[in-house]
């Protein structure tokens, strides 16, 4: 059964923190790893996707890989209250399928 | 710029009544999915169809059929509505180019069986 686990949280920082949401994948022949965005009541927002190891940086967020642990994360630098949001993993099996994690709920507090 | 239309947004069933959910995407997308979101489950892929004339089963297609009606549309059928139907679905749709391409998300229906 292949598993993408999330910690479901709440991850609750302060305004302006960093805040570092973490994902464990099982398949170790996914190649592809995206982070979603799920404000309450609304539908998963693509905001970040990344496919080789190490860190890829879009503005406020860095996504970081490690293939060699199943370890993919998502920082969130200067933490701003409208970050306040569900935050889902998912992780492609085979060519056309993604399993998502059961996300993190990021709480960012002024 | 549509993207991913789903409806209805909200609907309220019987148990036994059956239910056509529709989605339409205009981004010239090949592949297209229907998922539900449960509390605590997160999201579980229902059907999908990777091109248009095929369609398969997801981690959870009991009591579900689908219809890839043409390369935009592709449908969700309830024939007989059960409790454990109630959640929230979403359709989403990807291009053609391998695992590196997003789904991308419609704004969901929110469906109760009662």
């Amino acid at each position: 059964q292949k598993e993408v686990e999330q910690n479901s949280g709440p991850l609750s920082v302060p305004e302006g923190a960093i805040a570092s949401l973490n994902c464990t994948y099982s398949d170790r022949g996914s190649q592809s790893f995206f982070w979603y965005r799920q404000y309450s009541g609304k539908s998963p927002e693509l905001i970040m996707f990344i496919y080789s190891n190490g860190d890829k940086e879009d503005g406020r967020f860095t996504a970081q890989l490690n293939k060699a642990s199943q370890y993919v994360s998502l920082l969130i630098r200067d933490s701003q209250p409208s970050d306040s949001a569900t935050y889902l993993c998912a992780v492609n099996i085979g060519t056309d399928k993604l399993i998502f994690g059961t996300g993190t709920r990021l709480q960012v507090f002024p | 710029n549509a993207g991913v239309t789903q409806t209805p947004k909200f609907q309220v069933l019987k148990t036994g009544q059956s239910m056509t959910l529709q989605c339409a995407q205009d981004m010239n997308h090949n592949s297209m999915y229907w998922y539900r979101q449960d509390p605590g489950m997160g999201l579980r892929l229902i059907y999908y169809s990777a091109s248009e004339g095929t369609t398969d089963k997801g981690e959870v297609p009991n009591g579900y059929n689908v219809s890839r009606l043409n390369k935009r549309e592709f449908s969700l059928r309830l024939e007989s509505a059960a409790p454990s139907q109630t959640s929230v679905y979403f359709c989403a749709s990807k291009r053609t180019g391998g695992s590196n391409q997003p789904q991308h998300f419609g704004d969901g229906t929110r469906l109760s069986i009662l």
